[in-house]
């Protein structure tokens, strides 16, 4: 049984950095990529990006360019989501999903680690 | 990028009624890349259907998906009380993106 465990709760302040962490367990780490995706308080997802964890290569979304960073370590089978210069606007529920052999469709996803930026 | 429109955005509906969801996008979804998931509060998404009809491993056959280019629907045939939730589309092209999502509620 694939499972996806995230990292708990933060709380940043504007300006700052967050690292996520999502350790999966059940299945082959390294040959399905994993991708962030985040809920802002009672609205919808939005991707932010995504890595495959064999090629260690990760794309990002757009808007996120130049300020997120996903990276993967095989040996523990743990991805990891860092977000710079947070603003209030990044206050969300950070989701990881695993991408179960079709790019970008989500099978399994982690708990969710909520992020509060705040002064 | 593609922008998908989900409507309506509450549905209130009684146990045992239809639900049908829509989603509009707002260019061609290719291959039909398109799925769905339901979210009950505090929780992950589930993926219910994906190649726009397609079930999910474990999915009940009340679920079922329809639709290609930009027009795709969810419905629920007979709602169960579990079935209550938010359900998004999603389209999983090259940049992936979700609608607003739809909220069932018990009316």
């Amino acid at each position: 049984q694939v499972q996806l465990v995230q990292s708990g709760a933060e709380v940043k302040k504007p300006g700052s950095s967050v690292k996520v962490s999502c350790k999966a367990s059940g299945g082959t780490f390294s040959s399905y990529a994993i991708s962030w995706v985040r809920q802002a308080p009672g609205q919808g997802l939005e991707w932010m990006g995504r890595i495959i964890p064999i090629l260690g290569i990760a794309n990002y979304a757009q808007k996120f360019q130049g300020r997120v960073t996903i990276t993967a370590d095989k040996s523990t089978s743990t991805a990891y989501m860092e977000l710079s210069s947070l603003r209030s606007e990044d206050t969300a529920v950070y989701y990881c999903a695993r991408e179960g052999g079709v790019p970008r469709l989500f099978d399994y996803w982690g708990q969710g680690t909520l992020v509060t930026v705040s002064s | 990028e593609i922008v998908l429109t989900q409507s309506p955005g509450t549905l209130s509906l009684s146990p045992g009624e239809r639900a049908t969801l829509s989603c509009r996008a707002s260019q061609s979804v290719s291959s039909s890349y398109l799925a769905w998931y339901q979210q009950k509060p505090g929780q992950a998404p589930r993926l219910l259907i994906y190649g726009a009809s397609s079930r999910a491993t474990g999915i009940p056959d009340r679920f079922s998906g329809s639709g290609s280019g930009t027009d795709f629907t969810l419905t629920i045939s007979r709602l169960e009380p579990e079935d209550f939730a938010v359900y998004y589309c999603q389209q999983y092209g090259s940049s992936p993106t979700f609608g607003q999502g739809t909220k069932v509620e018990i009316k």
